[in-house]
């Protein structure tokens, strides 16, 4: 059931260059974050912007939200080999009935090779 | 070390055993998740409590499974009669009213082999 789909599944670059993983989502939501997930571990979050937010930063960081068109990217910037992650958009109704769970896409394989 | 921790990071099981995992979120967060995540795939919400309430149970949350939060602070969840498609990650979250807007924070996760 999970509500957000990311593209690319997959993305390759060399250390210094820019990633940019995109999520699209089909419900309205409150907010959208995006955490990190090194290889069979725990998430890290990395950021979050509220629905009446369009971009956000944080270091290397930079998340753009479109809720007309209900996507979000997230770019890093000057990418590091210690970057190579999975990348996962999550969405959150902030509603009693739902408890503020997580609804997380697909996520994007992230290799950064030095 | 102040995170969520969860016991055991590593489980294999025959199938048809019972397994038990357990969460212990961080101190002053009363609410707490199960997820679970296949690979490949993002995580997949399976149940949320605040305090010691359950208060929401995902479909994919058979009547195999259960889960408790008697105190108020740590959890468990338990699989009865597991079967091989119960193979997952099973991640604890945390969160706290007053975090920003529902930030979750993780555990490293039990990872659950069913053979």
């Amino acid at each position: 059931s999970q509500q957000g789909e990311e593209d690319p599944q997959a993305l390759s670059i060399q250390e210094g260059e820019n990633a940019t993983m995109n999520c699209s989502y089909k419900t309205s939501i409150n907010n959208l974050q995006w955490y990190r997930q090194n290889s069979g571990r725990g998430l890290v979050h990395l950021i979050l912007i509220r629905s009446n937010e369009r971009e956000k930063h944080s270091g290397r960081l930079r998340v753009t939200l479109d809720t007309s068109k209900k996507s979000s990217s997230l770019l890093i910037t000057a990418s590091r080999a210690a970057d190579t992650a999975s990348y996962f958009c999550a969405t959150t109704r902030l509603n009693y009935n739902q408890g503020g769970k997580l609804i997380f896409g697909q996520g994007t394989e992230l290799s950064v090779k030095p | 070390d102040t995170g969520v921790s969860q016991d055991p990071r590593h489980k294999i099981t025959k199938r048809g055993q019972n397994v038990t995992f357990r969460c212990d979120p961080i101190s002053e967060h009363n609410r707490l998740y199960w997820y679970r995540q296949t690979l490949g795939q993002g995580p997949e919400f399976l149940t949320y409590f605040q305090n010691e309430a359950q208060l929401e149970k995902s479909r994919l949350l058979s009547d195999r499974f259960s889960a408790e939060r008697p105190k108020g602070s740590f959890s468990t969840l338990e699989i009865q009669r597991t079967e091989q498609g119960d193979s997952a990650m099973y991640l604890c979250a945390s969160s706290s009213p007053g975090l920003a807007a529902n930030e979750q924070f993780f555990g490293p996760g039990t990872r659950l082999t069913v053979l």
